[in-house]
């Protein structure tokens, strides 16, 4: 299995700033995945993040919200802009072990707090 | 896209009971079954996951069933331990083959 950790962990920050989430992975992998948990619910896919292409966000979910980075095989960010409460959430990032339908690993999560 | 069913939302059991969580998928085509466990603060984490070439996958005290036909699969916890406690989470393959679908969790309790 794959090893991944998140920074920050945690984290309190104001209404209209931006917030960006590391997701550092210990060997290369093709397939990265962002998620949100909110508050006591389930998980919801944000987007797919391959090297080398863009992003593809899921329904709902936008570039100019969630800008997303994925310079290489084992690292990502994903940054929260504009920030409002409704974005208070646990943020994880995942990744799949092989091209398709392999095992999908999750990293601890980032905790965000928006005030 | 696929939709993913789970029940219950809530299981308080005692020490040394089973415990079964369902779940049903809509999308005939998915052939992949993971089980997470997510432990309170911390990511999920996997702890089975079966295809749709086998009926049933055991390791250790856990164990998951797959009936294509009705488009449903279970975990069943045997034996259960109060370190068990915990939110599990079924999921199947979205609509790209690649992200998962997950049910909306079961919050399972194990009393001592």
């Amino acid at each position: 299995s794959a090893v991944i950790s998140q920074k920050p962990s945690r984290d309190i920050c104001q209404r209209g700033t931006s917030l960006t989430i590391q997701c550092q992975v210990d060997s290369q992998v093709t397939m990265m995945f962002w998620y949100r948990q909110q508050p006591g619910q389930s998980l919801t896919l944000i987007a797919t993040a391959n090297q080398g292409s863009e992003a593809t966000y899921e329904s709902g979910f936008v570039i100019d919200k969630f800008p997303i980075s994925r310079p290489n095989l084992t690292f990502s960010t994903l940054t929260v802009s504009n920030m409002s409460p409704e974005d208070s959430s646990i943020y994880l990032c995942s990744v799949e072990s092989s091209g398709g339908l392999g095992e999908q690993y999750f990293g601890p999560g980032t905790r965000l707090t928006v005030t | 896209g696929e939709n993913v069913e789970q029940h219950p939302s809530t299981l308080s059991v005692q020490e040394g009971d089973s415990a079964v969580i369902k779940c049903t998928y809509s999308d005939s085509a998915s052939n992949y079954f993971p089980w997470y466990k997510q432990e309170l603060g911390k990511g999920p984490q996997l702890i089975i996951d079966i295809r749709s070439n086998v009926g049933e996958k055991k390791d250790q005290r856990i164990a998951v069933t797959l009936n294509k036909t009705a488009k449903h699969f279970s975990l069943h916890i045997t034996e259960t331990q109060p370190e068990d406690s915990a939110v599990y989470f079924c999921a199947a393959p979205d609509i790209s083959g690649y992200a998962l679908n997950f049910g909306k969790g079961t919050s399972l309790l194990v009393t001592p």
